[in-house]
């Protein structure tokens, strides 16, 4: 059974940093990898999906990373600023989505 | 356009009422879900829709009914239900069943059941 972990739970940095959420994974036969975030009593907005046959994928401030062999995954944000303030969400978007345990972000002035 | 609509947004309920949660897409999808999240935990799924057939019920209780209608339409009907199932309420779709398509959220529908 796939178990998605993120590291860390919760991140308070300050406005200008470059940050890396990292979520890894149990099961390595992973298909694609998908990045959300929500804010506070929201939906979910995906952020990037990377497929198996790419290792990563970016979009503006934001670059993504999947490494099936270590079972892990990366979102590095370039240039925190207050409004990248949310929950970050990792997927195992295989066959149904399983989500990782979240990490929650607040980026500070 | 990548919109999942849910309705209503707010939703407060006895536990000998009958509710419906309705989700619409028009994005040509062919699969649908319904998540449950309870607050600081990560989605949980409950069904899957494939070409408007259940294709996974992951052992919901039954006073949860889903119904997909036609392929831009998802409803939970919802009956009897207890004050632990108060939670938001999430739709989803995605082009077709996982594989190298991209899921698209709606905004929830929050739960309060009394």
């Amino acid at each position: 059974k796939q178990e998605v972990t993120q590291i860390p739970a919760a991140l308070s940095v300050p406005e200008g940093e470059n940050l890396v959420l990292n979520c890894s994974f149990t099961d390595s036969a992973i298909y694609n990898l998908q990045w959300f975030r929500q804010d506070p009593g929201k939906g979910l907005t995906s952020l990037l999906l990377i497929q198996s046959s790419q290792r990563e994928q970016t979009s503006g401030r934001l670059n993504a990373s999947l490494d099936k062999s270590s079972g892990r995954s990366t979102l590095y944000i370039a240039a925190s600023q207050p409004g990248d303030s949310a929950t970050y969400l990792c997927a195992d978007n295989t066959d149904k989505l399983i989500f990782g345990t979240g990490t929650r972000l607040q980026v500070f002035p | 356009d990548t919109e999942v609509t849910q309705t209503p947004k707010h939703l407060v309920m006895g536990m000998t009422n009958k509710k419906s949660l309705k989700c619409e897409q028009h994005m040509g999808h062919r699969a649908m879900y319904w998540y449950k999240q309870k607050a600081k935990k990560p989605p949980e799924l409950m069904f899957v829709y494939s070409y408007e057939k259940l294709s996974i019920n992951e052992s919901v209780p039954s006073r949860f009914s889903p119904e997909c209608p036609n392929s831009s339409l998802l409803n939970l009907h919802l009956h009897a239900l207890q004050p632990e199932d108060s939670a938001l309420y999430l739709c989803a779709s995605s082009p077709l069943r996982l594989v190298n398509t991209e899921a698209f959220f709606g905004q929830g529908t929050r739960l309060t059941v009394v």
